[in-house]
């Protein structure tokens, strides 16, 4: 299986711009995770769909973030308008049920400017 | 949210040292634990779980459990250079579903 897989690795966008993040998670993993980290906030949970629907979205920092997985194999998470705050790694997991094994993407590193 | 504490180091020991990694957690509807490793650039990768009060081994690894502190521990022996990253320790939440992250211990070993 090749894991986990974000794109892009990396973004560099302006204030203001639509910024995109898409995830594809393992086949067969029932639960996928988004999570931000940043130095000063460590690793965050944004949101959880199980079986692609939308478990907590109490992390989601602002109305502008926004997350949809539209079906098994394919997350976005959204952030619209960005801005210099959200400059951070996202990493997007999935894991079977019932388990902590977490698997995680490469990242995407986020910068605006 | 519910929080996951841990000392952010560095945490710096010589090869061949045992290394302490701590961590201790508010709720206590809790079930499950986790340490994982992210060196640096990288992402997290799952070390160890534990859910049972205790210790658990694997390899140079030992996990330990005291629910009544809410207290989880990492021991890693004979430690070597390669072990230097920042440790993540992860708990439940109540349902169960999701991982809540500590900002992590940055250990450093040296040869």
């Amino acid at each position: 299986d090749a894991g986990v897989i974000q794109s892009p690795r990396h973004e560099v966008t302006e204030m203001g711009q639509e910024v995109t993040l898409r995830c594809k998670p393992i086949s067969g993993h029932d639960y996928l995770f988004w999570y931000r980290q940043t130095m000063m906030r460590g690793l965050e949970l944004l949101i959880y769909f199980n079986n692609n629907v939308p478990i907590d979205d109490s992390g989601m920092p602002e109305d502008r973030f926004s997350a949809k997985m539209p079906n098994a194999s394919f997350s976005t998470l959204k952030i619209q308008p960005s801005e210099p705050r959200d400059s951070a790694v996202y990493f997007c997991a999935s894991s079977f049920p019932g388990t902590g094994g977490y698997t995680f993407g490469s990242g995407t590193r986020l910068t605006v400017v | 949210q519910k929080e996951v504490e841990q000392n952010s180091g560095p945490l710096s020991v010589p090869e061949g040292a045992i290394a302490s990694l701590n961590c201790t957690y508010s709720d206590r509807g809790s079930q499950s634990f986790f340490w994982y490793r992210q060196y640096s650039g990288k992402s997290p990768e799952l070390i160890m779980f534990i859910y049972s009060n205790g210790d658990k081994e694997d390899g140079r690894f030992t996990a330990q459990l005291n629910k009544a502190s809410q207290y989880v521990s990492l021991l890693i022996r004979d430690s070597q250079p390669s072990d230097s990253a920042t440790y993540l320790c992860a708990v439940t939440n109540q349902a169960g579903t999701a991982l809540i992250f500590g900002k992590g211990t940055t250990l450093s070993v040296s040869s």
